[in-house]
């Protein structure tokens, strides 16, 4: 069964902290994403990465940076968190070097900055 | 997705049949994809069509492509309760898909 799992399902962080948000997948793709999905906005793009070391910029990286060290893991950090970064933090892989392809998705991480 | 519009909301009788529509931008998608996401969970795929088909028809999901006016549509045959959800489409670009706001999708008795 494939998989890609989050490190929390929810986390607490206070304005001004750097957090960690951190994404492993076991199906060997090339592709990974992060997005933040919030209410009637769906899913934006922060960053995105087609292979190790390299990364992308997505629809809104501003105040958002990643790090993938490792095939299967991509990390998402916030610098210095905010309110306004208080959002549910999506994961997805893909395989393929060309096109989106079908993503898998992990279950969320649901960020609120205090 | 600015780029990928739905409508919010749909609320439907169980047994009835449900349509979810969508209109995008890039013409050049190769596939669209419909997910859905079910409370406390990540999106999962649920279907997709391959732009050169007009429709796709797989269990009781039927999805309609109108390529001319960029019209995408879901139809759920017999909804139930477990179909309540929100659906997502989503447009192919460069690696990565553009996906639209959402259809939180509520299932009535």
């Amino acid at each position: 069964d494939v998989k890609v799992t989050q490190s929390s399902r929810y986390l607490v962080k206070r304005t001004g902290e750097k957090v960690f948000l951190e994404c492993v997948q076991d199906m060997d793709h090339e592709n990974m994403f992060w997005y933040r999905q919030d209410p009637g906005l769906g899913l934006r793009l922060i960053y995105f990465s087609y292979d190790v070391k390299m990364k992308e910029k997505g629809d809104i990286p501003e105040g958002y940076s990643v790090s993938r060290e490792k095939k299967e893991r991509f990390s998402l950090i916030l610098e210095s968190a905010s309110t306004n970064q208080t959002s549910m933090y999506l994961c997805a892989s893909s395989h393929g070097t060309s096109g989106a392809g079908e993503q898998f998705f992990g279950p969320g991480t649901r960020l609120t900055v205090l | 997705g600015e780029d990928v519009e739905q409508s919010l909301f749909l609320s439907v009788r169980e047994g009835d049949s449900s349509v979810i529509n969508c209109t995008y931008t890039d013409s050049s998608s190769t596939y669209l994809y419909w997910y859905k996401q079910e409370p406390g969970a990540g999106l999962q795929l649920l279907t997709y069509i391959f732009s050169n088909m007009d429709m796709k028809q797989d269990q009781r999901l039927t999805v309609l492509l109108n390529k001319k006016d960029k019209h995408l549509s879901l139809r759920i045959a017999d909804t139930q309760t477990g179909d309540s959800a929100i659906y997502f489409c989503a447009e192919t670009g460069d690696y990565k898909l553009s996906f639209g706001a959402g259809t939180t999708v509520t299932v009535r008795a």
